[in-house]
């Protein structure tokens, strides 16, 4: 089955402790990106990848990292993580094909106390 | 820049009468359009999507939205409510000028009363 895998699901952490939330497509898509969603304002671009080794910022970059090794993987990473990145997040993943969609992980919901 | 606003930020219809939800876009470029639905606690599913073809465009689960660049609008409509339509819907842009970057709405909350 065509997905994207996001780990963990939840997550409830401490302000300052380093996070790694994982992103993982079995669909050979080149294209890669991390959203967060906070209400009222839909989702918003953190960081995307147009293939391996090749990311670049989104919208709202500050905070995070992001590294593409292989083409299935797509960490976020949060070095020290801050109530104001309490959100949820998107991974999405799309071909590289003009025009085609992007199909979206089941979402991560991180809360820093 | 690209951008979308969506007119209402929460729409209610009764079950079994039409939904009408409101999208405008602001792109430099001949845009793709897409429109998205999330359900409580899932990941975002698409509907349907506007690549330039027919300017109305079907989707799943009934709904339908149409093209207009003259008004810079892709409303998505659905002749009759159902209760499993209660979700948010998101209105997305993307301008292949502009990079691949999807730019989203802010999103409209649909209810659906019995």
């Amino acid at each position: 089955e065509a997905q994207v895998t996001q780990n963990p699901r939840y997550l409830i952490t401490v302000t300052g402790k380093k996070l790694t939330v994982t992103c993982s497509q079995n669909m050979n898509h080149e294209y890669m990106s991390w959203y967060r969603q906070d209400p009222g304002l839909g989702l918003r671009q953190i960081y995307y990848s147009m293939n391996v080794e090749v990311t670049d910022k989104g919208d709202v970059p500050e905070g995070y990292k992001v590294s593409r090794k292989e083409k299935r993987n797509f960490p976020l990473i949060l070095e020290s993580p801050s109530p104001n990145q309490t959100s949820l997040y998107f991974c999405a993943s799309r071909d590289g094909q003009r025009n085609q969609p992007q199909h979206f992980g089941d979402g991560t919901r991180l809360s820093i106390l | 820049a690209q951008s979308v606003t969506q007119l209402d930020s929460h729409v209610s219809v009764s079950e079994g009468t039409p939904v009408l939800l409101r999208c405008n876009y602001s792109s430099s470029y001949s845009p793709s359009l897409f429109w998205y639905v999330q359900h409580p606690n899932k990941g975002l599913q698409l509907l349907l999507k506007y690549t330039s073809a027919a300017t109305l465009v079907k989707g799943i689960n009934g709904f339908e939205a149409e093209f207009k660049k003259s008004e810079t609008s892709f409303h998505l409509t659905k002749p009759s409510a159902h209760m499993s339509d209660a979700a948010e819907y998101f209105c997305v842009v993307m301008d292949w000028s502009y990079g691949q970057n999807f730019v989203f709405g802010p999103g409209t909350r649909l209810s659906v009363l019995p």
